[in-house]
Formats: structure tokens, sequence, C-alpha cells
């Protein structure tokens, strides 16, 4: 099983609508828990840290879920503008080692 | 501004020449990481380094070589050794510590290397 799984996707995803996609950790251990953005060509971006309590962050919605080894993310009210690669990366092993989940593209359309 | 810069941003090797990537910051990170990127695929840790004078391997080392000779600077060489080296490759840093805040990865813009 790997460190981190994502669904690749492609979610192709109306402008104004709601989605939300999963990833899942193999270590339970995990310490750390983010959600990146990158653009096509371009480096990764941190969106969101996700915290145990769940947090947000304008129309995005970050919550961890330990017990099913999982985090979430959800986009309310798409723009165009979120179209990319959303990352999933753990700390699985409480060192300095991040380990990226292959990532979920997602494309908003008009 | 503080960041990362990389480059080469592009680059052109042929095959069984090395290259070496630059990779510096003014962050003031004590961690530094490479990273490989494949098209359609997520980030592979090739090497990273804690301190100064220390490097650790990722999970792709073999065919790459590091140094960390000062904190701000972490150049990968990537040798006739590394079999399919055309790729994206992306230097980060961070803070050290087991805080949330201090895990968050800075990222340069990316060399894209083509073996030709």
């Amino acid at each position: 099983r790997k460190e981190v799984e994502q669904d690749p996707g492609p979610f192709n995803v109306p402008e104004g609508a709601t989605v939300a996609f999963n990833c899942t950790y193999s270590n339970s251990a995990s310490q750390s828990f983010f959600w990146y953005r990158q653009d096509c060509r371009k480096e990764p971006k941190l969106l969101m840290s996700v915290y145990s309590s769940g947090n947000e962050d304008g129309r995005f919605t970050a919550q961890l879920n330990r017990a099913s080894q999982y985090i979430s993310l959800l986009i309310r009210d798409s723009k165009l503008s979120d179209s990319a690669t959303y990352l999933c990366v753990v700390n699985p092993f409480g060192n300095e080692k991040l380990t990226f989940g292959t990532g979920t593209r997602l494309t908003i359309i008009p | 501004d503080g960041g990362i810069t990389q480059s080469p941003k592009y680059l052109f090797r042929k095959e069984g020449q090395n290259v070496t990537l630059s990779c510096e910051q003014n962050l003031n990170h004590d961690a530094m990481y490479w990273y490989r990127q494949d098209p359609g695929q997520g980030l592979r840790l090739i090497y990273y380094s804690q301190i100064v004078n220390d490097f650790q391997k990722g999970d792709i080392a073999e065919g790459y070589s590091v140094s960390r000779e000062k904190k701000e600077s972490f150049p990968l060489t990537v040798t006739s050794a590394q079999k399919n080296p055309t790729a994206f490759y992306l230097c980060a840093s961070k803070n050290r510590g087991p805080s949330s805040g201090a895990n968050v990865l800075t990222f340069g813009a990316g060399s894209r290397l083509t073996v030709l």
C-alpha cells in the first residue's frame, strides 16, 4: 500500500458546484497534513494545513479523520481559477521527510 | 522578498553528461529538499538535508548527488548514471521542528531538464 494515495481524477465540475476529494495515508502515526495546489508546469504552493479539528479558509474546508486515516478537501462555489492539481502531503514519520500523493486533477467547466 | 531561486529554468543535456542544478534560498530555512516530478506523476524525493554538511537519500537517490556546504545552497548533480533524467526538478525548503507550521514547504519555480 502506498504511504499516501489520491484519486488522480480528472474531476470535471461545473462552475459554482461543490467538489470534494479525499486522500488516504497508511501510517497511523502521521503528524502533519497539508493540501498543496499545483498549476500546470508550475511549482506546488501551499493551499492549507489540515488541523485535527478541521479548518476553513474561505471556500475551502479541510478535514482530518484519524480513525479512517484520510484527509479531505471541500471546495464550495467553485471558480474557473480553481482548476489545478491538488496534492495531499503527509509527514508520516514525524521527521523532516514529507510524502506527496500523486495529486487529483480538477477542471472547472464554464 | 524571501524565496527560493532555482537555475537554470530549462536545461538540455546530451546523454552521458553530468549537469548541476542550482538551488538558493534566503528564507533562513534549515532543511532543504530535491524532488523530481514526471508528467502526470506526484513528487518523488531525491535527497534532503536538515543541516549544513549533512544530507540523506530520499526514495530515488540513485544517479544523483548533492552537497550542502552553505545553509542557503543545496545544488543537485544529475550524473550520467541516472538512466532516465528527463523530468521537472523542484527544490524546496522549510524550517525544522515538529509543529505544523514548521513543516510547510516552500518551493522554487523548478528546473526542467531534457536529455537529448
